[in-house]
């Protein structure tokens, strides 16, 4: 069985430039998460979809984050402006029970 | 979702058991324990779960005490590819909890030869 696929896995960006993050989820799952890690610290959930709608998304800096997942399988998550205190890894994860979280790889941010 | 405290870090000798303690004095009854593991530079990964029985999967075994305050993460036979860093959540079961992982700031542990 294929894992939750991320790309890119690393981007290098200044500040106040914009860009985008994609993620597949695994066949099947209809629940995605988004999470931001900042280094030295546990992951943070940003967004919740539960297939194309969205569940949760209090932790989401509206101002310059935008999250979607069309027809409820890919999802892309955008910075714009970014700033230098979005440097870090964003983890996209899946779910078909409420149970597992299944993660990918992640990519690593880093803005300069 | 309840707060859970663990040690900062932990060794532990390949081959032997590690044993990853966890508070949650505040866990309500609907909540379950959760425990991921980080390896460096890879995503979560879940390992195992449990209500108030203990749980024993291919990975590990949980161990949740009777007043369901603490538990504890069992790697029966610690090998070097077990360094991670280890993350106990309590996780609610419904309403605005749903699904959602809230991570601290985990354990690390180092598995020495």
């Amino acid at each position: 069985e294929a894992g939750v696929a991320q790309s890119p896995r690393y981007k290098i960006i200044e500040k106040r430039q914009s860009v985008a993050f994609w993620c597949n989820p695994i066949s099947g799952h209809a629940t995605l998460y988004w999470y931001q890690q900042i280094l030295g610290q546990g992951p943070k959930l940003l967004i919740q979809f539960q297939n194309n709608g969205v569940v949760d998304d209090s932790q989401l800096p509206k101002d310059r984050f935008s999250a979607e997942r069309l027809k409820g399988v890919d999802s892309t998550l955008k910075i714009q402006p970014a700033k230098l205190e979005d440097s870090a890894v964003y983890l996209c994860a899946s779910s078909l029970s409420y149970y597992e979280q299944y993660f990918g790889p992640g990519t690593r941010l880093t803005v300069t | 979702d309840a707060k859970t405290t663990q040690p900062t870090s932990m060794d532990c000798a390949e081959g032997r058991a590690a044993n990853l303690p966890c508070n949650h004095s505040t866990i309500s009854g609907n909540e379950y324990v959760y425990w991921y593991r980080q390896i460096h530079s890879q995503g979560p990964q879940y390992i195992i779960h449990g209500l108030k029985n203990n749980e024993t999967n291919e990975m590990a075994s949980l161990i949740i005490t009777e007043d369901r305050k603490s538990s504890t993460l069992i790697l029966p036979h610690a090998t070097l590819r077990d360094t991670a860093v280890y993350y106990c959540i309590v996780k609610g079961s419904g309403g605005t909890s749903y699904g959602k992982l809230t991570f601290g700031q985990g354990t690390i542990l180092t598995v020495h030869p």
